[in-house]
């Protein structure tokens, strides 16, 4: 079993609409949770950045860690098609080395 | 512009040859980073520095390929004797201080290996 699954995707939508992206872990360890946005041919792009269970919103997006399930997830709501990219979540814990899904890719269409 | 740059964008390079990237990170970040990013898999980490100061390796890092960060700013990463296997996507990170998970990447060097 990967330390961390995400959901394949690809994942096609309307403009407008609201996106939840999911991962699971297995690592207890993990204690931190991003989430990148990675256009293509570009380096992933730091959209949040959690260490507790719950919620975390900014602006559109919306992270939510569930600790006891092993489960992040991201929302955006409004989803616009400059949204379109790779997200992928990532995990980390006091060695400060990365652990990444492997992304799933998003079409939001106008 | 006060990011992660990465130099060079692309290497095209023969089999056998030796490739050396590298990565300024955003000034005051005393954490550096290095992963290897392959097609449709997300990145997978290779290496990090803490100040000048190497302090993990992956086991993905073969005897071919070396980091340095001398003096604890910028950071280069050779391959020698490329292989069409490390034709891939280099990304570098850096973090600041306790928060080292939260990483900032750069653009990336994309490297083929005919």
């Amino acid at each position: 079993q990967k330390e961390v699954e995400q959901d394949p995707g690809p994942l096609s939508v309307p403009e407008g609409a609201i996106v939840s992206l999911n991962c699971t872990y297995s690592n207890s360890a993990f204690q931190y949770f991003m989430w990148y946005r990675q256009y293509s041919r570009k380096g992933p792009e730091l959209l949040m950045y959690t260490y507790s269970s719950g919620n975390k919103e900014d602006g559109r997006f919306t992270a939510q860690v569930d600790k006891s399930s092993k489960y992040i997830s991201l929302f955006i709501r409004d989803s616009q098609p400059s949204d379109s990219a790779t997200y992928l979540c990532a995990m980390g814990g006091s060695n400060y080395k990365l652990t990444f899904g492997k992304g799933t890719l998003l079409t939001v269409n106008p | 512009d006060t990011g992660v740059s990465q130099n060079p964008r692309h290497k095209i390079t023969k089999r056998g040859q030796n490739v050396t990237f590298r990565c300024d990170p955003i000034s005051e970040h005393n954490r550096l980073y290095w992963y290897r990013q392959t097609l449709g898999q997300g990145p997978e980490f290779l290496t990090y520095f803490q100040n000048e100061a190497q302090l993990e390796k992956s086991r993905l890092l073969s005897d071919r390929f070396s980091a340095e960060r001398p003096k604890g700013s910028f950071s280069t990463l050779e391959i020698q004797r490329t292989e069409q296997g490390d034709s891939a996507m280099y990304l570098c990170a850096s973090s600041l201080g306790v928060k080292g998970n939260e990483q900032f990447f750069g653009p990336g060097t994309r490297l083929t290996v005919l």
